[in-house]
């Protein structure tokens, strides 16, 4: 079973303006952590933001936040005033306990943002 | 500069042919990953290491094979059983305390 959905192929938004990538996740382990890595066409993994799931607060990372909504298991990454430099593909991933391959991430397979002037 | 590096850039793999691709990294992280990406999907997991010596398989680790005799090195060979090998495939490395996984830059393994 997927264990990370992202049910948004692709996504376009205007420069400045914010865009929310969804991310949906299971897993009935406790304790996880929740990431989001953008990869660019180069196709190196840039690490942005990270969300326990113990964390009481939403992670937020420069113009990156993570909207934490864990009844929902939803983990929806919010890039405010977006850049032309944001355009490339973001994944969410998921790690669960030890046991289940030492902390090696679960990752969706995407969404494309394309930010456009 | 601290970081996590990967070689060759691109690899080209005859018919019957092993190859290695070469990850290194000087975080001083104990963890180590290997990663396989198919176009427009995700990353799947071939094989993860936490400690010099000890290796275990992921979810794909079918006709590859690893070796981590130096904590900063953690070399994936792909092996001829490997029917389908054409793929990126990202080497990543995380303290286990903190958790967070920092990637190399990639490795194009090309069938000719």
């Amino acid at each position: 079973a997927q264990k990370i959905t992202q049910t948004q192929p692709g996504m376009f938004v205007q420069e400045k303006e914010a865009v929310t990538l969804d991310c949906t996740y299971d897993t009935s382990d406790p304790s996880y952590g929740l990431f989001w890595y953008k990869q660019p066409s180069s196709g190196e993994m840039i690490f942005l933001i990270y969300q326990g799931s113990y964390d009481q607060q939403n992670a937020t990372e420069g113009r990156y936040s993570l909207n934490f909504q864990k009844a929902r298991k939803s983990a929806n990454l919010v890039i405010s005033a977006s850049q032309l430099g944001d355009s490339a593909m973001y994944f969410c991933a998921m790690r669960e306990g030890w046991e289940n391959s030492g902390y090696a991430l679960n990752f969706g397979k995407g969404t494309s943002l394309l930010v456009t002037p | 500069d601290g970081g996590i590096t990967q070689s060759p850039k691109y690899l080209f793999r005859k018919e019957g042919q092993n190859v290695t691709l070469s990850c290194e990294q000087n975080l001083n992280h104990d963890a180590m990953y290997w990663y396989r990406q198919d176009p427009g999907q995700g990353l799947r997991l071939i094989y993860y290491s936490q400690i010099v010596n000890d290796f275990q398989k992921g979810d794909i680790a079918e006709g590859y094979s690893v070796s981590r005799e130096k904590k900063e090195s953690f070399p994936l060979t792909v092996t001829s059983a490997q029917k389908n090998p054409t793929a990126f495939y990202l080497c990543a490395s995380s303290n286990l305390a903190v958790q967070t996984q920092y990637f190399g830059p990639g490795t194009r393994l090309l069938v000719l």
